[in-house]
């Protein structure tokens, strides 16, 4: 089946600690993206990834970092620098043929 | 930066009730998208509109691109249980600088009561 995995679905974290949150597609799309979701509230653009090997910083890019190594793949690392992490995280890709993104299931991250 | 007004930003209505909600911009978009979120769960795509004044249907679901194209509307139909959930709006500008980045409303929360 073609789509967006997340893994994994809960995520704990504990304080000074940094951790990955893993996003894979195989749906052959170029641009992938990383937004954070906290209750009650709208999704916010953390960093998005346009081709292979470049990313760029989006609203709320403190304290995440990101690689793109490979097309399918656009993993999040949520460091000991972001100070309130405790969000659901969810992974996108873009459909440039369609104009429009496509998410996957989403991670659910907690502080210890 | 850009934003979206979406309103209302909770519903509650009864089981049968059409339901009505919309986004305004500051600016325009090439592109609307409307998308529904249940709990835990990530944003799955409902209707996507590319034109202004565009009308588009899917099932009980109408969307339209505002001729402004600086608005958008979804109207549900004859609401059912299976229609809770937190409904999204997104704009999306395409050029040289923004690329594929999208613009997203902060959530329209429905709840349907049987």
């Amino acid at each position: 089946d073609g789509g967006i995995t997340q893994s994994p679905k809960y995520l704990f974290r504990k304080e000074g600690q940094n951790v990955t949150l893993s996003c894979e597609q195989n749906l052959n799309h170029d641009a992938m993206y990383w937004y954070r979701q906290d209750p009650g509230q709208g999704l916010r653009l953390i960093y998005y990834s346009q081709i292979v090997n470049d990313f760029q910083k989006g609203d709320i890019a403190e304290g995440y970092s990101v690689s793109r190594e490979k097309k399918e793949s656009f993993p999040l690392t949520v460091t000991s620098a972001q100070k309130n992490p405790t969000a659901f995280y969810l992974c996108a890709s873009y459909s440039s043929l369609q104009e429009t993104q496509y998410f996957g299931p989403g991670t659910r991250l907690l502080v210890l | 930066g850009q934003q979206l007004n979406q309103s209302p930003q909770s519903m509650f209505i009864q089981e049968g009730e059409d339901v009505s909600m919309n986004c305004t911009s500051s600016s325009i978009f090439n592109t609307w998208l409307w998308y529904k979120q249940e709990p835990g769960e990530g944003p799955v795509l409902l209707i996507a509109l590319y034109k202004a004044g565009e009308l588009t249907s899917n099932g009980r679901l109408t969307a339209q691109f505002g001729i402004t194209r600086k608005d958008s509307f979804l109207n549900i139909s004859a609401s059912i249980p299976s229609d809770v959930g937190i409904y999204f709006c997104a704009g999306q500008l395409r050029g040289e600088t923004s690329g594929s980045r999208l613009t997203f409303g902060e959530g329209t929360q429905l709840t349907v009561n049987p």
